[in-house]
């Protein structure tokens, strides 16, 4: 079946840090660009991070520019989401999705979301 | 950023009827070499992650029913659901893939008069 599957969603502490995993399974994983989509509690979908297929290009929103670290592990078919010195309004379901078509693309895959809740 | 305004932010629509949902893009998701529109829509429905619907603003996704369809080009466009059924109820966004970063409208959340 092709799926993906997120977890490492937690409560925790303002500046806290948090590993979010996304593990791909019933398609070549090594050839899609992979994204971070995030939702936070009652809005709508904001893009967060994405990483090429080799890993060797990664873009983030400014939001959470160099707080968090998108990276991947195509022989363990996983993506990744680092997540330091995190904030309140980091409090989101975040999605992993699947690029259908390169950098610019539309999200053909979803995974169905880990929850991050910030607050002390 | 490409900046993406719905409308309207929701409506009630009887069942069987039609439902229009508007998309404006800040500027042109029309690449001209291609005469593509980077357009893509989306359903979400509560406690689930978003289905994609359409893409390049008017093809169907498989498995889509062919009640949905996309229309538009340029900065314009339109999702219709010809004949609402109950299982449609969901928010709805569109996503424009033009320009970095990807952005997506506020969403517009369709239920049942």
């Amino acid at each position: 079946e092709v799926q993906l599957v997120e977890s490492g969603g937690d409560l925790v502490q303002p500046g806290g840090s948090l590993r979010l995993s996304c593990v791909a399974s019933g398609f070549t994983f090594s050839n899609y660009w992979m994204h971070w989509v995030r939702q936070a509690p009652g809005k709508g979908l904001v893009c967060v991070s994405r990483i090429s297929s080799d890993g060797s290009s990664t873009r983030y929103a400014d939001s959470v520019k160099g707080r968090f670290t998108i990276s991947r592990d195509n022989a363990k078919n996983t993506l990744y989401l680092q997540m330091n010195s995190l904030r309140a309004e980091d409090t989101a379901i975040y999605f992993c999705a699947r690029g259908i078509y390169g950098s610019y693309s539309w999200f053909d895959l979803w995974g169905q979301g880990t929850l991050v809740t910030v607050s002390s | 950023d490409i900046v993406m305004t719905q409308s309207p932010d929701s409506l009630a629509v009887s069942l069987g009827e039609r439902a229009t949902i508007n998309c404006k893009s800040s500027q042109s998701v029309l690449y001209s070499s291609s005469n593509k529109n980077y357009l893509a829509w989306y359903q979400q429905k509560p406690g689930q992650p978003p289905k994609l619907l359409i893409y390049w603003a008017s093809t169907r996704e498989s498995g889509v029913p062919d009640r949905f369809s996309g229309s538009g080009s340029g900065t314009d466009f339109t999702l219709t659901i010809s004949s609402l059924q109950a299982e449609d109820v969901a928010v709805y966004y569109c996503q424009q893939y033009y320009g970095t970063p990807l952005t997506f409208g506020g969403g517009t959340k369709v239920d049942i008069k």
